[in-house]
């Protein structure tokens, strides 16, 4: 059972415009800042948004990120064929004063 | 640019300790920057955080692990280490090693090794 949920799988079709959701508590998300990411199949995690909606360097514009009281998104728009991932939302938790992350939403592209 | 490689033996028996090695490539590990974390994956499933270390030798460590689990730091070698003790098949995962960034409102892992199966079975 992970501390943020996330719905276990999403999807869309090429151009169009999908969101992922991380559900939290006022230990993680209500107090801390958000960070998000890609897994593509058969490799290592990479950063796709940090500190709720900051992209780092390399990172496609089509992918934002949004934070509201103890929940949070991640948008992507005009999806495209290798946005097919794994998908996981991480925070800080005071509570536990360690890093938590969600069960990660598995994305597919019809 | 920054590149970590995690190293150490795919298999490892029962009870026994797991040792793993992150290599820190292009950059100094003692580094005021960056806190140098460990992170675990199970075959098909979810991330979970191990624990993470400053330079200096400051650790945090997940509470559900924390009885187990021991990361230290050598500068001369510019690499750090997780060992986890009596193991068992629940500890089979991908381990990855990954850089910490700490912010005011929280850190976030970047870059990240390309990850290590650690297999537990006799």
């Amino acid at each position: 059972q992970s501390v943020l949920t996330q719905p276990p799988s999403a999807s869309g079709t090429p151009g169009q415009w999908v969101t992922i959701s991380c559900s939290g508590s006022s230990s993680n998300i209500g107090s801390k800042n958000v960070n998000w990411y890609q897994q593509l199949p058969g490799t290592a995690p990479k950063l796709l948004i940090y500190s709720n909606n900051q992209r780092p360097s390399g990172v496609p514009d089509r992918f934002s990120g949004s934070k509201s009281g103890t929940s949070a998104s991640l948008a992507i728009s005009g999806l495209q064929s290798e946005d097919e991932a794994d998908y996981y939302c991480a925070a800080w938790d005071d509570s536990l004063n360690g890093g938590v992350f969600g069960g990660g939403t598995k994305l597919t592209v019809l | 640019q920054l590149q970590l490689q995690e190293s150490g033996p795919g298999l490892v028996k029962p009870s026994e300790t797991l040792s793993l090695t992150c290599t820190v490539f292009g950059g100094s590990i003692s580094s005021t920057s960056y806190y140098w974390g460990w992170i675990r994956q199970p075959p098909g499933k979810g991330l979970e955080w191990i624990g993470s270390i400053y330079y200096t030798g400051t650790t945090y460590y997940n509470p559900s692990l924390k009885s187990r689990v021991t990361i230290s730091v050598d500068t001369s070698e510019n690499h750090f280490s997780l060992k986890l003790s009596s193991v068992t098949a629940a500890d089979t995962a991908v381990y990855y090693c990954a850089i910490d960034h700490r912010a005011t409102y929280g850190s976030w892992f970047d870059p990240w090794g390309q990850g290590t199966l650690v297999t537990v079975s006799s």
